[in-house]
């Protein structure tokens, strides 16, 4: 069965610089979900989207930014990298009529140096 | 706001024996709960979750859980652990939003 792809899997930046991460939902999954993860701590919700529009929003600094595409793919835009925000970001996704069936991508390893 | 506690960090159990991961949640009507496993580097897989009905759910790899209103509590089981469960478990909730509030997860360690 198809699951979430993220990419990339590893990205290293230097601290101030600017990242990409992707994400591609499970095929009919309409809403994708990101969270962090540091070291050593559980995951923590940043924002989510549903049909392009925010749905909610958690602990998202303001240095990130994220959207949902036509095609449901989304991406977090993460500006002025700091050396805290080293962790893993996880993507999930899930219909919207069943929202906390998330299934969750394999994560992108951010190390910000 | 829901919350979750997992009061233990680490546990060891021998290969064959019984687990029980605890999880303690905290949301005022009647929670969605979800037990998730996560290897090494690797992402959340879903083990279980329980949404309504019959407080006992059955899951993936032999796993089940216990919902007990009662307790505010959402237990992880196995009869027999196999050195492949060796992981890190983290019990969840959905409740107010659609995000989902994780507790501080439970590593278990498998001995031999």
């Amino acid at each position: 069965a198809a699951g979430v792809i993220q990419s990339p899997r590893h990205l290293i930046k230097e601290k101030r610089e600017t990242a990409t991460l992707k994400c591609y939902p499970i095929p009919r999954h309409d809403t994708v979900y990101w969270y962090q993860q540091g070291p050593g701590q559980d995951p923590q919700f940043l924002i989510s989207f549903y049909e392009k529009m925010q749905s909610d929003k958690g602990s998202i600094p303001d240095r990130f930014s994220a959207q949902q595409f036509s095609d449901y793919h989304s991406e977090l835009n993460m500006s002025s990298l700091e050396l805290g925000d080293s962790a893993l970001y996880f993507c999930a996704s899930s219909r919207r009529d069943s929202p906390y069936e998330q299934y969750f991508g394999p994560g992108t390893r951010l190390t910000v140096t | 706001a829901q919350s979750v506690t997992q009061p233990d960090i680490h546990i060891t159990v021998s290969e064959g024996a019984s687990l029980e991961l605890r999880c303690n949640y905290s949301y005022g009507a009647t929670p969605y709960l979800f037990w998730y496993v996560q290897s090494p580097g690797q992402g959340l897989q879903l083990l279980l979750k329980y949404f309504s009905g019959d407080t006992l759910v059955q899951g993936i790899k032999g796993f089940e859980a216990e919902f007990k209103r009662s307790q505010s509590s959402f237990n992880l089981r196995k009869p027999s652990v196999h050195w492949s469960d060796a992981a890190e478990y983290f019990c969840a909730v959905g409740g107010a939003g659609n995000m989902l509030t994780f507790g501080g997860g439970t590593r278990l360690m498998v001995k031999p």
